[in-house]
Order: C-alpha cells, then sequence, then structure tokens
C-alpha cells in the first residue's frame, strides 16, 4: 500500500523556524495536507497543498512540494510556544479511492 | 457545537467485553471514518464508508465491526476487547464535493484503556 513517513520528532526555539519534512511513495497523489493535532484533541487541517503546485504560503505557514523526489515540506516562521503539537503529513488520491493516507505525526517541541 | 462528536470520550474496560464507541457529524457529509491512533505509530484506518450503505475494511480491522446506522452516525464496535486495542479513537468525517480539498474533519477522539 501506499505510505507517508515523517520523522517523530522536532524541538526548536521560540522565534527560530521550523521545518518539518515528509515523503510519501504514492506519485498519483492529487492533494498533500499537513494537520496539527494539539494535546487532548482530533486532528485539524493546517493547511494543503494541490499536487501541480510548488510551494503554498500562508502567513506564517510555507508549504514546499517537490513531486519529483515525493518530498513535502512545513515550515513554520517565528515559531511560538503555541505551535507545540503533533503534525501529521497525508496524501489523497484517485488510486487511493478517496482516502486519506497519514505519515506517523511529528511532534515539535517549541522551547521558550 | 462541535461538527463531530464522539462518545464516550473516555472508557476503561476488561479483556472479553462489548464496546461500542459512537460517532455523530452534523455536517452533512456522506464519508465517515474510524481510526486508531497510538504513539509511534500515527493514525491506522479501521473502517471506512462512503455512504450509508457502504462500508470497506480498513489496514486494521481485524477485531473491530462497525454499523453505519444513518449518514450522520457512525459506530465501532469491539466484540471481545483485547488489551492491545488499548488506544485512541477517532472518528471523521469527508466531503469531496463540499470543498476543493477532500479534508477530513476529526472528532475529539476517545479513549478506550482494555485492561
Amino acid at each position: 500500500g501506499e505510505d507517508v513517513e515523517q520523522s517523530l520528532f522536532l524541538s526548536v526555539r521560540e522565534g527560530d523556524s521550523s521545518v518539518i519534512n515528509c515523503t510519501y511513495t504514492d506519485s498519483s497523489s492529487t492533494y498533500l495536507y499537513w494537520y496539527k493535532q494539539e494535546p487532548g484533541a482530533g486532528l485539524q487541517l493546517l493547511t494543503y497543498i494541490f499536487s501541480n503546485m510548488d510551494m503554498k504560503q500562508d502567513q506564517r505557514l510555507t508549504v514546499l512540494l517537490n513531486k519529483k523526489d515525493k518530498h513535502l515540506s512545513l515550515r513554520i516562521a517565528d515559531t511560538q510556544t503555541g505551535d507545540s503539537a503533533i503534525y501529521f503529513c497525508a496524501e489523497t488520491s484517485l488510486q487511493n479511492a478517496g482516502k486519506s493516507t497519514f505519515g506517523d505525526g511529528t511532534t515539535l517541541t517549541v522551547k521558550p | 457545537d462541535a461538527d463531530v462528536t464522539q462518545t464516550p470520550r473516555n472508557r476503561i474496560t476488561k479483556t472479553g467485553k462489548r464496546i461500542m464507541l459512537e460517532c455523530s457529524q452534523t455536517k452533512g457529509h456522506d464519508r465517515m471514518y474510524w481510526y486508531r491512533q497510538d504513539p509511534g505509530l500515527g493514525l491506522r484506518l479501521i473502517y471506512y464508508s462512503f455512504d450509508v450503505k457502504d462500508i470497506n475494511k480498513g489496514e486494521i480491522s481485524d477485531g473491530y465491526s462497525v454499523s453505519r446506522q444513518a449518514q450522520a452516525k457512525f459506530s465501532l464496535s469491539l466484540e471481545s476487547a483485547i488489551p492491545n486495542q488499548t488506544a485512541l479513537y477517532f472518528c471523521a468525517t469527508s466531503d469531496p464535493l463540499a470543498g476543493a480539498n477532500n479534508e477530513q474533519f476529526f472528532g475529539p477522539g476517545t479513549r478506550l484503556t482494555v485492561l
């Protein structure tokens, strides 16, 4: 089946930039997503990118997609303590019958 | 009010007991999903339903069953709970026609402990 991989942990200082990376195997992916999970809560969509785009920027968030290498990244500028959470990379494709495949999640810890 | 609700939020049970986790949604979405989350293993799909008459197994359906009682309700059952089913369970919905990106909307989760 299709696979999505990401590193499990990232620790940064408040005010620094955070970069969370993800790789995926499905070459027919149509949408790629970043979901955020805060403690005690469900996942919530943070941002997404369509597969024909290379970059998407939304305030402090920048998503980069390298379709050739099947690599997705999320950059958070000026990281704040409130950004501490688990970040999940996910993808959807027609091959996947419209379901989403999720990575294992990256726990971001922001130190003051 | 939350669009996707799950009951109960927490449950402790014993090995061998039958457990039902319930999910309700007010988003009017046809597609509903059940996932379990384990530390270091991310989200794994248990079952999914694309409409009321459609039920499909996910990657880890053994030991689980589901019922789609209505568009708004999707229940997950553990017929005979075992300790390795201790996990955080999430229900989610989506509607590929409602938005451009097939985003999934998650409930708050049910923490299940099987002793």
